[in-house]
């Protein structure tokens, strides 16, 4: 099947630093990616769709100044959560559909932790 | 606004139980559903898929149903084993376009 690398798998910042988490389509180009956050013993819920060329859409109730979504290429997305702080630890995850559309790919994770 | 729970939230059995995991969708008009397999820390691990128009989709000891009608999926584990023992989440596509709303989770755990 399709490979979706994401990295870091886990990382550690101040309060106040900001961090980039990036999502790699391998074998496969992806217009669109899609950003996901899991809250501890918590399921994934979507944040924003990143659209390649153009601007992300955000889920309501995710700030759109915080979670920076860029997407300029066809397989790399990037997420950079600005000016961290302990509530924004979490685990978020990205995922990028078949070029069919018959399902979707996820990247492993990264782990955020905010001390 | 789709909502998809799971039943049951956590799940205890010893080694060689046949299992049963449930899961339910609040709006019927679903593209597709998806089962993943999460290990603690973990990324999502794909384990079957089902398309609107199916009914059942197998692998290995996994098979899932999919009653789009009643908003229902099932996911039967046979001869469960201790490999088992994860969080179990199901997934509905409101559309073809892969966006994905996730259940609430069933955590197993499988004893020797």
């Amino acid at each position: 099947g399709a490979v979706v690398s994401q990295h870091p798998s886990w990382v550690i910042c101040k309060s106040g630093t900001s961090v980039k988490i990036e999502c790699r389509s391998l074998d496969f180009q992806a217009t669109t990616m899609f950003w996901y956050r899991q809250f501890p013993k918590q399921s994934l819920m979507l944040m924003a769709t990143s659209n390649e060329g153009s601007k992300a859409t955000y889920e309501q109730g995710v700030e759109k100044d915080k979670f920076l979504i860029n997407h300029a290429s066809l397989t790399l997305s990037t997420l950079t959560v600005t000016s961290a702080h302990p509530e924004d630890s979490s685990f978020y995850i990205c995922s990028a559909p078949a070029i069919s559309n018959t399902e979707a790919f996820f990247g492993q994770g990264t782990r955020l932790t905010v001390v | 606004k789709q909502e998809v729970t799971q039943i049951p939230a956590a799940l205890s059995v010893p080694e060689g139980e046949n299992l049963v995991l449930n899961c339910s969708f609040t709006d019927s008009a679903i593209y597709n559903l998806q089962w993943f397999r999460q290990d603690p820390g973990k990324g999502l691990t794909s384990l079957l898929l089902i398309q609107s128009s199916q009914r059942e989709q197998t692998s290995g000891r996994l098979n899932a149903s999919l009653d789009k009608s009643s908003g229902r999926s099932t996911l039967y584990i046979a001869a469960s084993q201790p490999g088992d023992s994860a969080t179990y989440l199901c997934a509905v596509s409101p559309t073809g376009f892969q966006k994905l709303v996730f259940g609430t989770g069933t955590r197993l755990l499988v004893s020797p």
